[in-house]
């Protein structure tokens, strides 16, 4: 069966500094891999998807996601924080089907605080 | 584009009562489309994909009878929580696939629903 890992369950990180928010995955074959951001009391938001290619993905509001499958690993990374990237961070696999990922398994979701 | 809407945004109701959710896409067709939970502080759980025309294929788990699904457009899909009991108030999220290769999934705000 399939599983997403997120190890930190909240992250503190001071405005302006460097992101990393780890995910690693157990799937048996190629896996979609996702990462969305939700706010209190909203729905999701995709911020970057990986389906085959070049390992590094970029994704809106200047995250990027590297895809290492040695290690099982896609973690998420922003050079420079801001106070609106404080939220809770999903990463997601999915397997293939047709178009497209078909149901998603989630991690427990990385709660992200950002320190003035 | 690809927007997911989903309606309503907050329900509360008596227990023994029926609540049906709503999800639309909105500027696509979406021929599958997912039906998530999520507990207070906790991560999405798949309750059941959603097919149009056909019927919903549920999570081991996930009473059929209980949480109704009726996919009936290539823009609507609905689920139904019957006789509804405090233990179903929880966050519901729906999602939906555009059309095309490699594409993700795009979700509602979520409905959250309170049974008293």
């Amino acid at each position: 069966a399939q599983s997403v890992t997120q190890p930190d369950i909240h992250i503190t990180v001071s405005e302006g500094a460097s992101l990393e928010l780890r995910c690693n995955y157990s799937y048996g074959a190629t896996p979609y891999l996702f990462w969305y951001v939700q706010s209190p009391g909203q729905g999701l938001q995709l911020l970057l998807k990986y389906f085959s290619g070049d390992t590094l993905v970029q994704g809106i509001k200047g995250f990027e996601a590297e895809f290492k499958r040695s290690q099982s690993s896609f973690n998420l990374r922003k050079p420079s924080v801001h106070w609106s990237d404080a939220a809770e961070y999903f990463c997601a696999v999915g397997p293939y089907s047709g178009g497209g990922a078909d149901g998603l398994t989630f991690g427990k979701g990385t709660h992200l605080i950002i320190q003035p | 584009g690809a927007v997911v809407s989903q309606h309503p945004s907050w329900v509360i109701c008596k227990s023994g009562t029926s609540v049906k959710i709503e999800c639309r896409s909105l500027d696509f067709q979406a021929t599958t489309m997912f039906w998530y939970r999520q507990f207070p502080k906790q991560s999405l759980m798949l309750m059941a994909t959603s097919n149009e025309g056909s019927k919903a294929t549920y999570e081991q788990g996930v009473e059929k009878d209980k949480f109704l699904i009726n996919h009936a457009s290539l823009t609507l899909s609905t689920l139904t929580v019957t006789s509804a009991h405090p233990e179903d108030s929880s966050f519901y999220i729906c999602s939906a696939r555009s059309p095309g290769i490699n594409q993700p999934q795009h979700f509602g705000d979520g409905t959250r629903l309170s049974i008293l």
